[in-house]
């Protein structure tokens, strides 16, 4: 089991570009969420989906879109890159609920 | 929504001693409170939950403890080895049905000294 790919592991865009950053997984869950972790502020979530076809917000979901066409797959996509988004990305996966999420290894992106 | 403080922000105990990280939470209809770990360069990983209903739970050197009344939770590592040095987060649930979701606290760097 490969559990929670994501890719790519580093990233520099300049402002005002867009990217997709791909998260997959190969557990069979339903429940998968994007989460951004900044220094001293722990891991905040962006998006997060309860099975294909289904998304909704998080806490920080402001230049963020996410899309849930399949129950492997749970792209993020960044619209118009900006310096405050320069952060650790992190796709997260569980069965049902919020009981063992699955931590992929993450995404540093960094906008100049 | 869910506010969730940890403290201390660092910490640093001798190879053997006890650490100890403590949290609070403010949403009194959480349920469900996990702890993760996170080594340099690595993503989060779940190493001990606890659920309202119960008041600790023990994972061999790992425990957690939960006041629902207090609202506050801690995690217990006993006789502290070199590789338990990372950073903690705990994190406690919110919302409601499908939605429910996570709220981490901001995270501690444990340092075990040898």
């Amino acid at each position: 089991n490969a559990g929670v790919t994501q890719t790519p592991k580093f990233q520099v865009l300049k402002t005002g570009q867009s990217m997709t950053l791909q998260c997959a997984q190969d557990m069979n869950h339903e429940y998968m969420s994007w989460y951004r972790q900044d220094p001293g502020m722990g891991l905040r979530l962006i998006h997060y989906s309860v099975g294909a076809g289904i998304t909704d917000q998080g806490e920080v979901p402001n230049g963020y879109n996410v899309s849930r066409s399949t129950t492997e797959d749970f792209p993020l996509r960044l619209l118009s890159a900006a310096p405050s988004q320069t952060s650790v990305y992190f796709c997260a996966s569980s069965y049902g609920g919020l009981d063992g999420y699955t931590f992929g290894s993450g995404t540093r992106l960094t906008v100049v | 929504g869910e506010n969730v403080e940890q403290h201390p922000s660092t910490l640093s105990v001798q190879e053997g001693d006890s650490a100890v990280i403590k949290c609070t939470y403010s949403d009194s209809a959480s349920n469900y409170f996990p702890w993760y770990k996170q080594e340099l360069g690595k993503g989060p990983q779940l190493i001990i939950d606890i659920r309202s209903n119960v008041g600790e739970k023990k994972d061999q050197r790992i425990a957690v403890t939960l006041n629902k009344t207090a609202k506050h939770f801690s995690l217990h590592i006993t006789e502290t080895q070199p590789e338990d040095s990372a950073v903690y987060f705990c994190a406690a649930d919110y919302g409601s049905g499908s939605a429910r979701q996570l709220t981490f606290g901001s995270g501690t760097q444990l340092t075990v000294l040898p």
